[in-house]
C-alpha cells in the first residue's frame, strides 16, 4: 500500500525565515509526486509535479525537490500570504493518488 | 476556464438522515474523483470515475455511500444514513483524459463541508 508521511505537522515561521517541509513516501512504481497548497475552506490548489529523482521545480518563493525516498518543499523568505496547509501526494500504478496529512504553515509578520 | 463546481458548500444534518452532494467537473475532463477530508487529515479517495464508469471504489463505504456519474459529466455523491464520523469536507476533483508526463493532474473544487449532529 502506498504511504505518504509529511513532517512537521505544523510549522510557525517569522516572515523572512526560510525553512523546508518534508514528504517521505513509499509507492509501487512512482508515476509522479505532487505538492498542493490548501487554504482554509478551499480545495487543494496545484503547485508542482515532480516525476523523477533529481528533479527540481520553482515558483516564486517555493522550490520542490525529489529523491527516491522523499521530497522537500523549500520556502525562501516566506511572507504571511504563504500561510496555508501544504499537501504532498504520490501517484503510483493505475494513477491512484495517495495524500499525506499535510503541513500547516503559519508565517508571522 | 471554469473550475470544478460543487454544491452545496455547507450542509448540517442529523445522524441517520440522508444527504447528497453535486459536482460539475471542468469541461472535457473525463476523470472525476470524490475525496473525503476529515479535519486535520489529507484527502482520502472514495471513488474514481472514467467517463461514467467506476475505476476505483475500494475505499467507498458501500453500505451507506453511493455515487453516480450519469452521461459522463456531472456527478452526485450520496450518504444514507449518515453517521457522526461522516463529518468531513467532501472534495470533488477532475482530470483530463490524457496524462501529461505519465500522470493526470487533478483539479479540485472548493468542497462541501458536512456536519453530522
Amino acid at each position: 500500500e502506498d504511504q505518504v508521511t509529511q513532517s512537521p505537522e505544523a510549522l510557525r515561521l517569522q516572515e523572512g525565515e526560510s525553512s523546508s517541509l518534508n514528504c517521505s513516501y513509499t509507492v509501487s512504481g512512482l508515476r509522479g509526486l505532487f505538492w498542493y497548497r490548501q487554504d482554509p475552506g478551499k480545495g487543494p490548489e496545484f503547485l508542482f509535479t515532480l516525476y523523477s529523482a533529481g528533479e527540481e521545480k520553482e515558483k516564486e518563493r517555493l522550490k520542490a525537490t525529489l529523491t527516491k525516498k522523499e521530497s522537500f518543499l523549500h520556502i525562501t523568505a516566506p511572507k504571511p500570504e504563504d500561510s496555508a496547509t501544504y499537501l504532498c501526494a504520490v501517484a503510483g500504478g493505475y494513477q491512484k493518488v495517495t495524500f499525506g496529512i499535510g503541513t500547516k504553515l503559519q508565517v508571522i509578520p | 476556464e471554469a473550475g470544478v463546481a460543487q454544491s452545496p458548500r455547507y450542509k448540517i444534518i442529523e445522524k441517520r438522515q440522508s444527504v447528497a452532494f453535486w459536482c460539475n467537473p471542468i469541461s472535457g475532463h473525463a476523470t472525476l474523483y470524490w475525496y473525503q477530508q476529515i479535519l486535520g487529515q489529507g484527502p482520502k479517495l472514495l471513488i474514481q470515475f472514467q467517463n461514467n464508469g467506476v475505476v476505483d471504489d475500494s475505499q467507498l463505504p458501500k453500505d451507506r455511500f453511493s455515487a453516480e456519474r450519469l452521461k459522463g459529466v456531472d456527478s452526485t455523491l450520496k450518504i444514507q444514513p449518515a453517521k457522526l464520523e461522516d463529518s468531513a469536507v467532501y472534495l470533488c476533483a477532475s482530470s483530463q483524459p490524457w496524462a501529461a508526463g505519465g500522470v493526470r493532474l487533478q483539479y479540485f473544487g472548493p468542497g462541501t463541508r458536512l456536519t453530522v449532529l
